[in-house]
């Protein structure tokens, strides 16, 4: 039972557009939400969070929404840099096993079009 | 020291070996986790440590065993393993703050461990 789901295995983007990465969850005891960022034979790289009691946070180039009436997370990249192209995973955490256990998606392959 | 640093890069053992990987970090971070990956797929969580005691165990099969002998170091003893335990084997990291283990972990660059 995938409780993390991209439902878009890969998405290429002109650079300098925006990248939307999105994706959808079915526990409602997710509480906690965050991005992550892997280019190959490395480990994933932590970028960005977001809280069930926000709906929007924002760092730099990157923003995470989070729609929770239907379960809905999206990352937005803007502009988007060649730099960008690597596989991003989402990942929740909460419920039975609190902050302790993320359980990821099944990841996103983004690839920057210079 | 802001990274998770784990070896060797790359194992390859039979069926019949026992090899270990290791995993360290120095952020002071007290809650450490295995994760194994295998291609095209998310990460697995596999172990959580907080404080050096196992707190979580998710089912994995006691080929794998965990050990974390301080504060700053996991190991994960393999013993008998099958050619289908091959995969990205992911350490990570994360702190404690007001009673709370944080939700950001941080990840290091894995084991990559072939089985034959």
């Amino acid at each position: 039972d995938q409780q993390v789901k991209q439902n878009s295995p890969s998405l290429s983007v002109q650079e300098g557009r925006i990248s939307i990465l999105n994706c959808d969850y079915t526990n409602s005891m997710f509480d906690y939400f965050l991005w992550y960022k892997k280019y190959p034979a490395e480990g994933p790289t932590f970028l960005i969070s977001i809280s069930s009691i926000k709906d929007k946070n924002e760092d730099g180039r990157f923003t995470v929404f989070l729609n929770k009436s239907a379960k809905h997370l999206s990352l937005h990249i803007v502009p988007s840099q060649p730099g960008d192209s690597a596989v991003y995973f989402c990942a929740a955490s909460g419920g039975n096993f609190g902050n302790e256990k993320l359980t990821f998606g099944t990841g996103t392959r983004l690839t920057i079009i210079p | 020291d802001t990274e998770v640093t784990q070896t060797p890069k790359h194992l390859v053992m039979g069926m019949t070996n026992k090899k270990s990987l290791k995993c360290e970090q120095h952020m002071g971070h007290r809650a450490m986790y295995w994760y194994k990956q295998k291609a095209k797929k998310p990460p697995e969580l596999m172990f959580v440590y907080s404080y050096e005691k196992l707190s979580i165990n998710e089912s994995v099969p006691s080929r794998f065993s965990p050990e974390c002998p301080n504060s700053s170091l996991l190991n994960l003893h393999l013993h008998a393993l099958q050619p289908e335990d091959s995969a990205l084997y992911l350490c990570a990291s994360s702190q404690w703050t007001s009673g709370r283990v944080s939700n950001e972990q941080f990840f290091g660059p894995g084991t990559r461990l072939t089985v034959l």
